[in-house]
């Protein structure tokens, strides 16, 4: 079965530490992505990857960082810095990366995981 | 930054019909998507629109008309499990990425 898989499903932060969400995808898809879902807010984008050993910040990416070392693989760390990360954390995968000119492709869909929820000790 | 409208919450009863709301002011726009969210699950692909129209694809409809910056998701006989909130997504022209609406809750009742 083709798809994308997160984990653990629940992760506890205490204060100070690093914690690394896991995502994984055997889609074969070229685009990866780390959204934040926060109660009452639309999905934020932290990161996107491109293509293996390339990625760029979307609107919030202050507080993680990401690698992209294999095309299946895209975990997110959320460091000591992010003050606030108590949140629904999503995994998405494209076939083909955002174009950023002309029409929205259907291969630019994204296929998201089920998500881990971070909750801070 | 890019702003995309949704009604908070809906409801409707087994059967009917419901109508989702989506407006948006972005920069130019290039496409637009409707996912279906369970409470604490992923997100799932509903419709993909970047043509005026109606969208059909089983009970689910997706309509866009790009001079009004709007967009509707009907979903028709409603069950229970339909339950969910519907999320709006645009991608704005020369943009990288989508920008999401906060979501519309639809609660179903028998």
């Amino acid at each position: 079965d083709g798809g994308i898989t997160q984990s653990p499903k629940y992760l506890f932060r205490k204060e100070g530490q690093n914690v690394t969400l896991s995502c994984e995808q055997n889609l074969n898809h070229d685009a990866m992505y780390w959204y934040r879902q926060d109660p009452g807010q639309g999905l934020r984008l932290i990161y996107y990857s491109q293509i293996v050993n390339d990625f760029q910040k979307g609107d919030i990416a202050e507080g993680y960082s990401v690698s992209r070392e294999k095309k299946e693989s895209f975990p997110l760390t959320v460091t000591s810095a992010q003050k606030n990360p108590t949140a629904f954390y999503l995994c998405a995968s494209s076939i083909f990366p955002p174009a950023g000119t002309g029409v929205l492709s259907f291969q630019e869909t994204q296929y998201f995981g089920p998500g881990t929820r971070l909750l801070v000790l | 930054g890019q702003n995309i409208d949704q009604p908070t919450e809906m409801t409707a009863t087994e059967g009917a019909i419901v109508q989702i709301n989506c407006t948006y002011q972005t920069s130019g726009f290039n496409g637009l998507f409707w996912y279906q969210q369970h409470a604490g699950e992923a997100p799932t692909f509903l419709s993909y629109n970047v043509l005026d129209g109606l969208e059909e694809k089983g009970r689910f409809s997706s309509f866009l008309s790009r001079s009004k910056g709007y967009s509707y998701l009907l979903l028709k006989e409603l069950q229970m499990k339909d339950s969910a909130s519907y999320l709006c997504a645009v991608r704005a022209s020369n943009d990288y990425k989508l920008s999401f609406g906060a979501g519309t809750t639809v609660t179903v009742r028998a």
